[in-house]
């Protein structure tokens, strides 16, 4: 079975700081692979995907940048962290097929992210 | 483009009552339709989703959901609330051409009373 993991499950950082978090994923092959934010109290935005190792596309401006090193390995970082930064970081991955819409994504258990 | 609008961002019932979640689609292709929950700092877990088969769709937990074309919506239900149920619940489209990329909404906080 495919399972997906986040770490760390929480942290803490000063603004101008240095982030790095990474995704792995288990069980699978090629996946999709996907960052979203969660701002409190708010729906989830779509950060960055990646359809392969080295494929990434944004899809929102921001001091955020994403990363796949490997096939089931997905990071995201900043040189500098703002406070607007803060929020619940999720990661995700589904299947690459021809009917991709109908394709499942499954999330990981997430980042607590507190930028201070 | 592609959107999603949850027309109600908190519901309180009682434990043992209906829940009904409404959720509103817009799309210029055939969507995929999904709904998920997400208890307190946790992810995302898939209740159920709807890909053109059959209009209703059962998922986990008890909770269907209908897909109407002619309404545009994809509305959440479960006969009898337990507590167990109280977390937020998103509503997702996601098609074909947008590269497979889903569209959230904004989420809908289910509260059980006991």
């Amino acid at each position: 079975s495919q399972t997906i993991h986040q770490w760390p499950a929480t942290l803490v950082q000063p603004v101008g700081s240095p982030l790095s978090l990474e995704c792995t994923v288990e069980g699978t092959s090629n996946p999709n692979l996907y960052w979203y934010r969660q701002a409190a109290g708010r729906g989830l935005q779509l950060l960055f995907y990646s359809v392969g190792i080295g494929q990434i596309s944004s899809e929102v401006p921001q001091n955020l940048s994403a990363s796949r090193p490997q096939d089931r390995q997905f990071i995201l970082s900043s040189k500098k962290l703002l406070l607007s930064d803060s929020g619940f970081y999720l990661c995700a991955w589904s299947r690459v097929s021809v009917q991709s819409s109908t394709d499942t994504q499954y999330f990981g258990p997430g980042t607590r992210l507190t930028v201070l | 483009a592609q959107s999603v609008t949850q027309l109600d961002s908190h519901v309180s019932v009682s434990e043992g009552t209906p829940v009904l979640l409404r959720c509103n689609y817009s799309s210029s292709y055939s969507p995929s339709l999904f709904w998920y929950v997400q208890h307190p700092n946790k992810g995302l877990q898939l209740l159920l989703k709807y890909t053109s088969a059959a209009t209703l769709v059962k998922g986990i937990n008890g909770f269907e959901a209908e897909f109407k074309k002619s309404e545009t919506s994809f509305h959440l239900t479960k006969p009898s609330a337990h507590m167990s149920d109280a977390a937020e619940y998103f509503c997702v489209v996601r098609v074909l051409t947008n590269a497979g990329k889903s569209t959230f909404g904004d989420g809908t906080t289910l509260t059980v009373k006991p």
